[in-house]
């Protein structure tokens, strides 16, 4: 259980272009999904906290407006980056919130590799 | 953003041989999470610890919820090649939120 799926897995995209990611739990319902990003090397930075049927909660110092995120059913959310730059070349993860028996958990999907030429 | 300290950053072992990896924060967590990143991956869920002091296993692995809620280790006994990846930790705020640790690369040779 508690399967997490992300699509797509790759995508190369030219600058100024806007690319769309999905996030699904296929067996199970989540309220809520985070949307991370990791850099080579590095550990993985939450950017946001998607909620279903409300709007998304940014952490500090990722912008809004960038990065869409729209979380319209109990198993899909997407993340949109609007505008991608070299700079936003990175691999992005999504996670959702399964309830647990002490605390609900969260499980990953297995990311996507954002390339920005 | 805040992250964990989590050592030793890369460790590299023999088959057969027990790894220890441990995370400390300045900041008390009630729910502490390990997970392994295998390359271009999506973290796994190993162990979740959910009160201080408790030890959980979950075949080969082993994991404290340390008694101060500020650190937990996680050991891996007679490592075999498999095990090889990133295993970072993870502690979990209110709002579920998870802030990650840096960690550990684990290389484990034959």
């Amino acid at each position: 259980g508690a399967v997490v799926s992300q699509h797509p897995s790759r995508v190369i995209c030219k600058s100024g272009t806007s690319v769309k990611i999905e996030c699904r739990s296929l067996d199970f319902q989540a309220t809520t999904m985070f949307w991370y990003r990791q850099f080579p090397k590095q550990s993985l930075m939450l950017m946001a906290t998607s909620n279903e049927g409300s709007k998304a909660t940014y952490e500090q110092g990722v912008e809004k407006d960038k990065f869409l995120i729209n979380h319209a059913s109990l198993t899909l959310s997407t993340l949109t980056v609007t505008s991608a730059h070299p700079e936003d070349s990175s691999f992005y993860i999504c996670s959702a919130l399964s309830p647990g028996p002490f605390a609900d958990t969260q499980y990953f999907g297995p990311g996507t590799r954002l390339t920005v030429l | 953003g805040q992250q964990l300290n989590q050592s030793p950053q890369s460790m590299f072992i023999q088959e057969g041989e027990d790894v220890s990896m441990n995370c400390t924060s300045s900041s008390i967590f009630n729910t502490w999470l390990w997970y392994k990143q295998d390359p271009g991956e999506g973290p796994v869920l190993l162990i979740a610890l959910y009160k201080a002091g408790e030890l959980t296993s979950n075949g080969r692995l082993t994991a404290q919820f340390g008694i101060t809620r500020k650190d937990s280790f996680l050991n891996i006994s007679a490592s075999i090649p498999s095990d090889v990846g990133i295993y970072f930790c993870a502690g979990q705020l209110r709002g579920d939120k998870l802030i990650f640790g840096t960690g550990t690369r684990l290389q484990v040779f034959p």
